[in-house]
């Protein structure tokens, strides 16, 4: 059973562009959340998807944005990247009809270089 | 603001001997406490979880909780070269939304 599975694995970027990051949840989750972890700190909450619909937002600018599919696979859009845009991104899948207890795994996650 | 607090470190214990880390957490409201393990370039890994005041224990791994103290450790029994990482303590109130503290380096030598 393939846990939450990220594309690609590492990517370089150059200020100013655009990047795009993909998630595929464990199988049976519904859920999806990103997380942004900078070199040296913790995770940062970015935002969640249910139902295809952005349900929880942290503190990130709208320059990041998301999307969730039919198929529970999510992206993860980021435009107009800066210097301080680079950093591990992080994705976790949960089951929403479990308890909001539910420990979260997360996939292997994406290093993003911005040059 | 939610805030979650881990003394950075690096906590150096010798081989064999206990290492403990600690956490301490602002929001009242918290339900739901995790440790998690992360080697250097790679993905946090979920070593425990707490619900509850008290103790859980897992293999050479025991989670605290103090609710009323805003505190939650993790204590590492019998320490091993491979235990040493970076432990992130973090925390949720609902959905599903984990709000880390900084983490700290862990160094265990033989």
């Amino acid at each position: 059973d393939a846990g939450v599975t990220q594309s690609p694995t590492h990517l370089i970027k150059t200020r100013g562009q655009q990047v795009t990051l993909r998630c595929s949840p464990k199988s049976g989750h519904d859920t999806v959340s990103w997380y942004q972890q900078a070199l040296g700190q913790g995770p940062q909450f970015i935002f969640q998807y249910y139902e295809e619909e952005e349900r929880q937002r942290g503190n990130f600018p709208d320059r990041f944005s998301g999307h969730q599919f039919p198929n529970y696979s999510s992206e993860l859009n980021v435009n107009a990247l800066l210097l301080g845009d680079s950093a591990l991104y992080l994705c976790a899948s949960s089951y929403h009809g479990s308890s909001y207890n539910s420990p979260l795994h997360f996939g292997n996650g994406t290093r993003l270089t911005v040059t | 603001q939610k805030e979650v607090e881990q003394n950075s470190g690096p906590l150096s214990v010798p081989e064999g001997a206990i290492a403990s880390l600690n956490c301490t957490y602002s929001d009242r409201g918290s339900q739901s406490f995790f440790w998690y393990r992360q080697y250097s370039g790679k993905s946090p890994e979920l070593i425990m979880f707490i619900y509850s005041n008290g103790d859980k224990e897992d293999g050479r791994f025991t989670a605290q909780l103090n609710k009323a103290s805003q505190y939650v450790s993790l204590l590492i029994r019998d320490s091993q070269p491979s235990d040493s990482a970076t432990y992130l303590c973090a925390v949720s109130n609902a959905g599903n939304m984990l709000t880390f503290g900084g983490g700290t380096r862990l160094m265990v030598k033989p």
